[in-house]
């Protein structure tokens, strides 16, 4: 049973819309970590959080930004969704020292 | 250079196989080794953990890491058709993980 969750898992949306993905765990764990993944490519880093307001952005050019106001909660926005951000978006974490992490089921974004 | 390298597949075998699935790497300061299994349209579960050269086994999985070569390995046994999924191997950097782009495995039945 997952402990930790995305929402939407599926979001169709236009050109120009503002979209937030949502990321809640469940495991008290300190680190969270956004990754983008492509058919066939592996997945990038796009930010990471190490704590309740530590956000840091990963190796890869990112447009969207996060917040991390509680321990649990790690959502990541769009202000402006262009059909290049079409991808799939994982949320991750992992409790300090460990290098495993917990992975949700993804958000597949679609901008038409 | 990618830092990891890992051969996509997709790779089918017959039930009860032994399947071998493998990634290269270039940084010689990755420390901790990992594997992800992923089934469709779900995220990836870690599987096995290695830190240091030499073999771990767990059940029918055994990961195995030759820091000399950069070389890691998981060795499937008695392969099932749950086994089905994408496999990718990770390596612990600075700030986060690095994965290859993950092998497709088919395990017929």
């Amino acid at each position: 049973e997952a402990d930790i969750y995305q929402t939407p898992r599926y979001l169709v949306i236009g050109t120009g819309k503002k979209i937030t993905l949502e990321c809640s765990q469940t495991m008290g764990h300190d680190k969270m970590y956004w990754y983008q993944q492509d058919p066939g490519m592996e997945l990038h880093l796009i930010h990471y959080s190490y704590g309740v307001n530590s956000t840091e952005k990963g190796d890869l050019s990112s447009e969207s930004t996060v917040s991390r106001i509680r321990t649990e909660h790690f959502p990541l926005t769009l202000e402006s969704a262009r059909p290049s951000h079409t991808s799939q978006y994982l949320c991750a974490s992992s409790p300090t020292g460990a290098y495993g992490y917990t992975f949700g089921s993804g958000t597949r974004l679609t901008v038409v | 250079q990618k830092e990891v390298e890992q051969d996509p597949g997709p790779l089918s075998v017959p039930e009860g196989a032994i399947v071998s699935l493998n990634c290269t790497y270039s940084n010689s300061a990755f420390q901790y080794f990992m594997w992800y299994r992923q089934y469709s349209r779900k995220g990836p579960e870690l599987l096995m953990y290695t830190y240091s050269s030499g073999n771990k086994e767990d059940g029918r999985f055994t990961a195995q890491v030759d820091k000399s070569s950069k070389y890691i390995s998981l060795f499937i046994r008695d392969s099932q058709p749950s086994d089905s999924a994408t496999y990718l191997c990770a390596m612990s950097g600075a700030n986060n993980l690095f994965f290859g782009t993950g092998t497709r495995l088919t395990v017929i039945p």
